[in-house]
């Protein structure tokens, strides 16, 4: 079945840095969406990108399909900013499913 | 804003008990799901519904029986509970297979 790794497992930074994450898949993703779990738990859809670049406010989402990867960007992190960031991907078909990576932890200090 | 909405937040219950969660969106939604979200945060899809139908069965404990009586809602309900069901159980819907799914705020589950 589908596997999706996600890099790095957590991340710390001071607030206004960048932050980079990644994503790695198996198998071709018809669809792949990034989520953000705060500290309490609610899961929160970002950005849904399964090809090409996309962009809303601070977050850029780069996918590149042929190579199974995903990325993305936190530009000028916030304190607020700090929570999980998951990857998920569906391979498509009747049978239609999402499957999380297990997320990298951020960390933004003030 | 709040669009899927689940209950109870929380629950504490003894092994072999059975629990009812409920969820329900208010997006016109015409697909449902259930995730479990386990100790170590790992998400997994459980069941889907699409327009009242089962479309997605992953392979889940007989125990476990999803419920639902309109497009809108979506129940599950977990018969003669166990330790190992301890866990974050996540329901979200989507308009369409493969578009993007909204999310409740979980329902906590304690087995003692």
């Amino acid at each position: 079945g589908q596997q999706v790794q996600q890099s790095p497992s957590s991340l710390v930074l001071q607030e206004g840095e960048n932050a980079e994450l990644q994503c790695n898949f198996s198998s071709t993703a018809t669809q792949l969406q990034w989520f953000y779990q705060s500290p309490g738990g609610s899961l929160v859809s970002l950005l849904s990108n399964p090809s090409g670049t996309k962009h809303t406010g601070r977050l850029t989402s780069t996918t590149v399909t042929k190579e199974r990867r995903s990325s993305l960007h936190i530009s000028s992190s916030q304190t607020t900013d700090s929570g999980t960031y998951l990857c998920a991907i569906a391979s498509g078909g009747s049978n239609y499913k999402l499957t999380f990576g297990k997320g990298t932890l951020l960390t933004v200090t003030p | 804003e709040t669009a899927v909405f689940q209950t109870p937040n929380y629950h504490v219950t003894q092994v072999g008990n059975e629990v009812s969660f409920n969820c329900k969106q208010t997006l016109g939604h015409d697909t449902m799901y259930w995730y479990k979200q386990d100790s170590k945060k790992l998400l997994k899809i459980m069941f889907s519904y699409n327009n009242k139908q089962l479309i997605v069965n992953e392979t889940v404990p007989r125990r476990f029986s999803p419920q639902s009586s309109d497009k809108a809602h979506l129940n599950l309900r977990i018969k003669s509970v166990e330790p190992e069901d301890s866990a974050v159980y996540l329901c979200a819907s989507s308009y369409v297979d493969q578009d993007t799914q909204y999310f409740g705020p979980g329902t906590r589950l304690l087995v003692l």
